[in-house]
């Protein structure tokens, strides 16, 4: 069974750039979460997709924006970088909606110049 | 709204002797919980979780937790640690609309030889 995979492992863009981070669910789940971890704290819930639509956010502005596909992968992108989108984002994915255990992936560190 | 505190930033003990990790939860419902595990540049991996029946639960790598509802606590123990247990704990909650993880600002554990 392959895990969940993310891509880039690193990337480095500068203050109003835009970028699209990658991540490949585990085999057989149809829920993916996006995850910002800033250096030094606890990683913060972005939004989750479940069979392609977004059925939860949390408290991140509009140009943080996903997408899921029918293979269940998923994209997050940013628009107009800004210093503070330095960190690692984490992937997550679940076997269906409910309240069951989320498998994270290695994350992607974005820094922001 | 849930949140999720662990009040030690930083702790520090030696091989072999015993651990405990606090988590305080704050939320309105029955609480799913879990205990995740985080070495340096890695993502997250689960040590145990809790979602109903005994409030003693065992997880990976001799690591077990107890829900205790009438403190809102959900303290990580481990009698015996080794010096791979050296990382970042970080304790979560499932809550909200989308049931995503709220996660605590995390606890760093140093094992010294």
């Amino acid at each position: 069974e392959t895990g969940v995979t993310q891509s880039p492992t690193h990337l480095i863009k500068t203050r109003g750039q835009q970028v699209t981070l990658r991540c490949s669910s585990q085999s057989g789940h149809n829920t993916v979460s996006w995850y910002q971890q800033a250096l030094g704290q606890g990683p913060q819930f972005i939004f989750q997709y479940y069979r392609e639509e977004e059925n939860g956010r949390g408290n991140f502005p509009p140009r943080f924006s996903g997408l899921q596909f029918p293979n269940y992968s998923s994209e997050l992108n940013v628009n107009a970088l800004e210093l503070d989108d330095s960190a690692l984002y984490l992937c997550a994915s679940k076997r269906d909606r409910g309240q069951n255990e989320q498998f994270f992936g290695p994350g992607t560190r974005l820094t922001v110049l | 709204a849930q949140s999720v505190t662990q009040p030690d930033i930083h702790i520090t003990v030696s091989e072999g002797a015993s651990l405990e990790l606090r988590c305080n939860y704050s939320y309105g419902a029955t609480p799913y919980l879990f205990w995740y595990v985080q070495s340096p540049g890695q993502g997250l991996q689960l040590l145990l979780k809790y979602f109903s029946g005994d409030t003693l639960v065992q997880g990976i790598k001799g690591f077990e937790a107890e829900f205790k509802r009438s403190q809102s606590s959900f303290n990580l123990r481990k009698p015996s640690v080794h010096w791979s247990d050296a990382a970042e704990y970080f304790c979560a909650v499932f809550a909200g609309s989308a049931r995503q993880l709220t996660f605590g600002s995390g606890t760093q554990l140093t094992v010294l030889p």
